[in-house]
């Protein structure tokens, strides 16, 4: 499986942009980059996902490497409401298919202080 | 969005019961449907996959004959831990994903099981 690396932990101070990293050096070409967060004791939510280009949507933008081994969902003026664990995961199974799961790996706990 | 509602939210049973969870697509229709369980502090494991009207695909470790899924219409699908033990106290989490062209996947606003 595709495995994806995240910092355990980030700080933000409110309506500052917010920037957070994840490497995934194994992605296979038809991987897509997918983006959910979870705020405490609910189901996680859809943030954002991407291929190779950059994405941008009204919750976040994502920036995709060049190489696509890394990539960063940009808060862009964080909120306390956006104090969750944001996970990053790659999209298994074939491109343009619907048969995938998500793995989870532990994401960033992004803190987002007043 | 889609919607993914989730019954009961909290339940407390006794060890040797069994507990239903029930998952349900509001505004879309589910073909897959996924179930997932949270410990404390850690994060969201894959317990089973399932395809509307066949039988569940379980991950490794996962007991199917202690969780029953049962995914019998496009807009439900239902979790059964039996025989509940505290250990199998957690938080679970279903979600859905669309037919065709469906790449999105939603989760439901989770389930607090606490066996005593």
């Amino acid at each position: 499986d595709a495995k994806t690396t995240q910092p355990n932990s980030m700080e933000s101070n409110e309506e500052e942009p917010v920037h957070l990293p994840c490497n995934h050096s194994t992605i296979s070409g038809t991987d897509y980059i997918h983006w959910y967060r979870q705020l405490p004791s609910q189901g996680p939510e859809y943030v954002i996902h991407g291929l190779t280009s950059n994405v941008n949507n009204r919750m976040a933008s994502l920036a995709i490497a060049e190489d696509r081994k890394s990539s960063t969902l940009i808060l862009h003026r964080a909120t306390l409401r956006d104090a969750a664990v944001y996970y990053c995961i790659l999209r298994e199974g074939n491109s343009g298919g619907s048969n995938y799961k998500l793995t989870f790996g532990k994401g960033t706990l992004l803190t987002v202080n007043p | 969005g889609a919607v993914v509602s989730q019954h009961p939210s909290r339940v407390i049973c006794k060890s040797g019961t069994s507990v239903k969870i029930e998952c349900r697509s509001l505004d879309f229709q589910a073909t897959t449907m996924f179930w997932y369980r949270q410990f404390p502090k850690q994060s969201l494991m894959l317990m089973a996959t399932s395809n509307e009207g066949s039988k569940a695909t379980y991950e490794q470790g996962v007991e199917k004959d202690k969780f029953l899924i049962n995914h019998a219409s496009l807009t439900l699908s239902t979790l059964t831990v039996t025989s509940a033990h505290p250990e199998d106290s957690s938080f679970y989490i279903c979600s859905a994903r669309a037919g065709t062209g469906g790449y999105e996947q939603y989760f439901g606003p989770g389930t607090r099981l606490t066996v005593t």
